[in-house]
């Protein structure tokens, strides 16, 4: 198994609601990443787990929170967004070790009413 | 710091034609560099990497990059392009040493946009 698997592939929430985005892979990877991509723009890192520990948290608002239940699975809780957080949610992961480069999923596509 | 350049935001090609997408970087450290491409709608598939070894470093999809120490560039060429090729491209490049534990943050470039014309 090679991939990067997310959940749901698109959502449509509310700025009241309480919703999640799920990530997993299985290639034992024990790194995991959440980047933001908003239209025409390159990824942009929200977090980064190290062997389910969060290690970065690039000062993302506290409306996003990650979790991290074990070493497949990465979660990333949304509650309160705004509109302006509309974009593609990307899930990555990657060995331990800077070059071996970053598998990604498919991403969630959020919109926020 | 760590960071890379693509110039131009959109490339246009004819269908067999040579595909050149430029990237340069800056970095204090020996960069480990990353060419991504994405299309409509989807994550990110690596192309190829640059690490340590061979300056010539060949991808999938026919694609194959140079690492110039001497330009700072790391420039993403398909001898032939492809419809299939019409996508955004991102060179990327690991910035490190910053955090605690081996991950470092992957910084990208702003993208190429790629077309082909039949």
């Amino acid at each position: 198994d090679t991939e990067v698997t997310q959940t749901p592939k698109h959502l449509v929430m509310g700025m009241t609601n309480k919703k999640s985005l799920k990530c997993e892979q299985h290639m034992g990877h024990r790194a995991m990443y959440w980047y933001k991509q908003k239209a025409k723009k390159p990824p942009e890192l929200m977090f980064v787990y190290s062997y389910e520990k969060l290690s970065i948290n690039e000062s993302v608002p506290s409306r996003f929170s990650p979790e991290c239940p074990n070493s497949s699975l990465l979660n990333l809780h949304l509650h309160a967004l705004q509109p302006e957080d509309s974009a593609l949610y990307l899930c990555a992961s990657s060995q331990e070790g800077h070059h071996y480069g970053y598998t990604f999923g498919s991403g969630t596509r959020l919109t926020v009413v | 710091a760590q960071s890379v350049t693509q110039l131009g935001s959109h490339v246009s090609v004819s269908e067999g034609a040579l595909v050149l997408l430029r990237c340069n970087y800056s970095s204090s450290v020996p960069p480990y560099l990353f060419w991504y491409v994405q299309y409509p709608n989807q994550g990110l598939q690596l192309l190829l990497k640059y690490t340590t070894g061979a300056t010539l470093v060949k991808g999938i999809n026919g694609f194959e990059a140079e690492f110039k120490k001497s330009e700072t560039s790391f420039h993403l060429t398909k001898p032939s392009a492809h419809m299939s090729d019409a996508a955004e491209y991102f060179c990327a490049v690991i910035k490190r040493g910053n955090y605690g534990g081996s991950q470092g943050n992957l910084i990208f470039g702003k993208g190429t946009k790629l077309s082909v014309k039949p």
